[in-house]
């Protein structure tokens, strides 16, 4: 069966720090793999997604990044993060051409 | 015009009742549409997929409209475990998955 791990769970960072957060899947092969953010009481907002890898498209271009090493790993950084930038940050996976999402744990990021 | 919309609500609805949620998306050419419920603090969990004969599960009817672009979602003898957000989800193309805001519904004993 299919997997998918995020971490950190929970993290709080200086304005002004780097972010790293990393997400991988198990059980399949070439995922559609997504970030979002979530800021308190709102929608989820769709950050990167990569239909293979050294393919990402950014819909928020601001000060975050993403990358995908590996055909199931996904990892979102930033080099100095804002104070904009706390929120609930999802990994997802789907399938190609389907639309059905399977969500990591979630991390959730304060930044002071 | 934003790609997804929904009325963030809240709506607040006694038990028993029936309630309907309507989303609109923007690209006609969009490929799949799905209804997701988010609790409080947790990540989003799909509900059921929206097919264009519509489909129904349990106490939940999709339906999908595409001459008109939107979806809407019908909750028959509501509970109290229902209370939550939902989410519309529409592939707008190419795997590109993009969220409505969201609409909340507290369901009232």
């Amino acid at each position: 069966s299919q997997t998918i791990h995020q971490w950190p769970a929970t993290l709080v960072q200086p304005v002004g720090s780097p972010l790293s957060l990393e997400c991988t899947v198990e059980g399949t092969s070439n995922p559609n793999l997504y970030w979002y953010r979530q800021a308190a009481g709102r929608g989820l907002q769709l950050l990167f997604y990569s239909v293979g890898i050294g393919q990402i498209s950014s819909e928020v271009p601001q000060n975050l990044s993403a990358s995908r090493p590996q055909d199931r790993q996904f990892i979102l950084s930033s080099k100095k993060l804002l104070l904009s930038d706390s929120g609930f940050y999802l990994c997802a996976w789907s399938r190609t051409r389907s639309g059905e999402l399977f969500f990591g744990e979630g991390s959730r990021l304060t930044v002071l | 015009r934003k790609e997804v919309e929904q009325d963030p609500g809240p709506f607040n609805v006694p038990e028993g009742a029936t309630v309907a949620f309507n989303c609109t998306y923007s690209n006609s050419a969009s490929q799949s549409f799905f209804w997701y419920r988010q609790d409080c603090r947790k990540e989003p969990k799909l509900l059921m997929s929206v097919y264009s004969s519509g489909n129904e599960d349990g106490r939940f009817t999709a339906q999908l409209n595409r001459a008109s672009q939107y979806i809407s979602l019908l909750i028959r003898d509501s509970k109290l475990s229902d209370s939550a957000t939902y989410l519309c989800v529409v592939n707008v193309r190419d795997d590109k998955i993009i969220f409505g805001k969201g609409t909340r519904l507290h369901i009232l004993p």
